[in-house]
């Protein structure tokens, strides 16, 4: 099993450079929701999606876009870079549930310069 | 709005010592409670969970019990080893969409 696939691992961006990070799931789970993790901050919710179609703001979304055109897949859109973006970031995945756990992908590392 | 406080670390224990991660939360409904652990370089890994009040949540030797009266759900586990070194995070979700509330992260170092 895949599980949660995030793409790419590491990566260097300038400032207002505009990139996509990818996020596919093969457990035809109908949650998924983007996260980025930051020293002494724990995981922050950036933006969410309850199925094809849906998506909603998290607690930090400014600075990110996301659409969900598929079940599998919900990419994360950085429309114009800023190190305050640099960051670790997460996609989960998790069934239609509240009490089951989420399947967390393995991390991109984004640094903006 | 909901909250998730833990202990500061880094926690640092010599192997076999016994180990308690301080968690308390704040939540406008009923959440169901998790401990996530990530190990060097990974994603977060579910380790132990509990939905209700009394709940015991356990998995390799950890457990963590859902106290509604003190709002806290304490990680424990009585003898710790190297390999257990890792993030740990206390997270909630009270929402119907899985969505998660995280703790700041306590990182445990066992030395041999």
């Amino acid at each position: 099993n895949a599980g949660v696939t995030q793409t790419p691992k590491f990566q260097v961006l300038k400032t207002g450079q505009s990139m996509t990070l990818q996020c596919a799931q093969d457990m035809n789970h109908e949650y998924m929701s983007w996260y980025r993790q930051d020293p002494g901050m724990g995981l922050r919710l950036i933006h969410y999606s309850v199925g094809a179609g849906i998506t909603d703001q998290g607690e930090v979304p400014n600075g990110y876009n996301v659409s969900r055109s598929t079940t599998e897949d919900f990419p994360l859109r950085l429309l114009s870079a800023a190190p305050s973006q640099t960051s670790v970031y997460f996609c989960a995945s998790s069934p239609s549930n509240r009490n089951t756990e989420a399947f967390f992908g393995q991390g991109t590392r984004l640094t903006v310069v | 709005g909901n909250s998730v406080t833990q202990m500061e670390g880094p926690v640092t224990l010599s192997e076999e010592a016994f180990l308690t991660i301080n968690c308390t939360y704040t939540a406008t409904g009923y959440p169901s409670l998790f401990w996530y652990v990530q190990y060097p370089g990974e994603g977060l890994q579910l380790l132990l969970k509990a939905t209700k009040a009394d709940d015991k949540g356990s998995n390799k030797g950890f457990e963590a019990t859902y106290r509604k009266e003190t709002t806290s759900f304490h990680l424990e586990k009585g003898s710790v080893q190297v390999s257990d070194s890792a993030v740990y995070f206390c997270a909630l979700s009270d929402s119907g969409y899985s969505t998660l509330t995280f703790g700041k992260g306590t990182m445990l170092l066992v030395s041999p």
